[in-house]
């Protein structure tokens, strides 16, 4: 049974620090691997998807790598702002096609403090 | 293009009481999701249809909750009789659904914020 692990459940950090994210998953065989971001009162929003064949996804300040074989995601959030404060997920997509279950962590909710 | 659509945004009831939540999804999207977040956790998935038929509804407690897709658009989620253990948020997603680029996509609604009390 997949398991989505995130660490740590919550950070504050200064505004213009860079920061890591981290996610894990027990069962190497997915798809491809997603973050999402939600704020309060809010549905997810996509940021970034890796599939299964790459490494890495970038998107303005924010760079997500994917370790396959390992089980390890990481997101990495350059030169962090206030308005970068919300919770993060990872979701992890089961099986061989684009029709699997989504699988999400617990989450990481960020703090950015001015 | 407008979001997915969900009401109400609150609900609070009390335990025995039932409850039903409403989806209109993106227009022309196939696929439709309905996810159960507790606080402090992940989206678990509860059910997802594909047009009007059920594709995955293995999480879903069958003896309490019900769902329906009718004519493959809006869907409805009932809970009937609530129990504490119920109080998350309802989050409903929907896709293109799969043969479409990037058909794999959810986007996702601002959920329902149910309290049992």
């Amino acid at each position: 049974k997949q398991e989505v692990t995130q660490i740590p459940a919550a950070l504050s950090v200064p505004e213009g620090e860079n920061l890591v994210l981290n996610c894990s998953f027990t069962d190497s065989a997915i798809y491809n691997l997603q973050w999402f971001r939600q704020d309060p009162g809010k549905g997810l929003t996509s940021l970034l998807l890796i599939q299964s064949s790459q490494r890495e996804q970038t998107s303005g300040r924010l760079n997500a790598s994917l370790d396959k074989s390992s089980g390890r995601s990481t997101l990495y959030i350059a030169a962090s702002q206030p308005g970068d404060s919300a919770t993060y997920l990872c979701a992890v997509r089961q099986g061989s096609s684009n029709t699997g279950k989504l699988i999400f962590g617990q989450g990481t909710t960020l703090q950015v403090k001015p | 293009e407008a979001g997915v659509a969900q009401s109400p945004r609150y609900k609070i009831i009390e335990k025995r009481q039932s409850v039903a939540f409403w989806c209109n999804p993106i227009s022309g999207h196939a696929t439709l999701y309905w996810y159960q977040q507790i606080l402090g956790q992940g989206p678990k998935l509860l059910i997802q249809f594909q047009n009007n038929g059920v594709v995955d509804d293995s999480q879903l407690p069958k003896d309490r909750f019900s769902a329906e897709r009718l004519k493959g658009v809006d869907s409805t989620l009932k809970i009937q009789p609530a129990k504490l253990e119920d109080s998350a948020v309802y989050l409903c997603a929907s896709s293109l659904g799969p043969g479409s680029w990037g058909g794999e996509t959810q986007y996702f609604g601002p959920g329902t914020r149910l309290l049992v009390l």
